[in-house]
């Protein structure tokens, strides 16, 4: 059972570039078993998928941020990366990173973490 | 991608059954039978609950569950319990390995 943790500030200034990581234990992010997804849930909405990347270094980026979004996986400290430039307002939320089995024809994500609240303000 | 459209509320008494409309389009909840469903207590790890639009994974109860026609997926409550109280979160694959999520719905037991 994997175990997904996330860490990083809770407050980002606009403009800034919000840094996040996601610590995995009960597995290893170089698992060809599971491929790695960032989802963010903005205050009073819903939860939205921002991106995911694989052991192999594929990264899928949600249309809407593909241009200020970097994924990526750190396999010596096992754990995913979230870099997110020019912050605005708009980018407060919680952010979670979530597991999805890398197994052909199988779509969901099977396990959480808890999410980090990231603030971006002056 | 727009969001797939939920309810924002839907509430029950114990023991009843709710069902949670989830709509989208051709492109995604009408296209493929990937649709997932996630129970999430603010502040907790949202928790997958029904993949492949019916699926439950082990342990979840057989209380949930799901169905789709068209464009339009459900996840049906059956006999609500106190600890169902939660948001619900609709997601499904939308092609090139994106997804995309509904809007949300919180779950209140009378």
């Amino acid at each position: 059972q994997l175990h997904l943790q996330e860490s990083g500030p809770g407050l980002v200034k606009p403009s800034e570039t919000l840094s996040l990581t996601c610590a995995v234990s009960g597995g290893a992010v170089s698992s060809s078993s599971y491929y790695w997804n960032w989802v963010r849930q903005s205050p009073g909405k819903g939860l939205e998928w921002l991106g995911s990347v694989y052991s192999s270094g594929d990264t899928y980026y949600n249309p809407s941020f593909k241009s200020r979004l970097t994924l990526s996986i750190d396999t010596s400290n096992n754990q995913v990366s979230l870099d997110l430039n020019s912050v605005t307002a708009a980018d407060t939320a919680v952010y979670f990173c979530a597991s999805a089995p890398w197994v052909w024809l199988l779509y969901y994500f099977d396990s959480w973490g808890q999410g980090l609240l990231v603030t971006v303000s002056s | 991608q727009s969001p797939l459209t939920q309810p924002a509320s839907v509430s029950g008494s114990p023991g009843q059954s709710i069902t949670i409309s989830c709509t989208g389009t051709g492109s995604d909840v009408g296209a493929y039978n990937y649709v997932s469903w996630y129970r999430h207590h603010p502040g907790e790890a949202p928790e997958l609950i029904i993949h492949d639009v019916t699926k439950r994974p082990s342990g979840i109860s057989d209380r949930f569950s799901g169905s789709k026609s068209g464009n339009t997926a459900s996840l049906t409550i059956s006999g609500l319990e106190a600890e169902d109280e939660a948001d619900y979160h609709c997601c499904s694959y939308a092609g090139g390995s994106s997804f995309v999520f509904g809007t949300g719905t919180k779950v209140t037991v009378l």
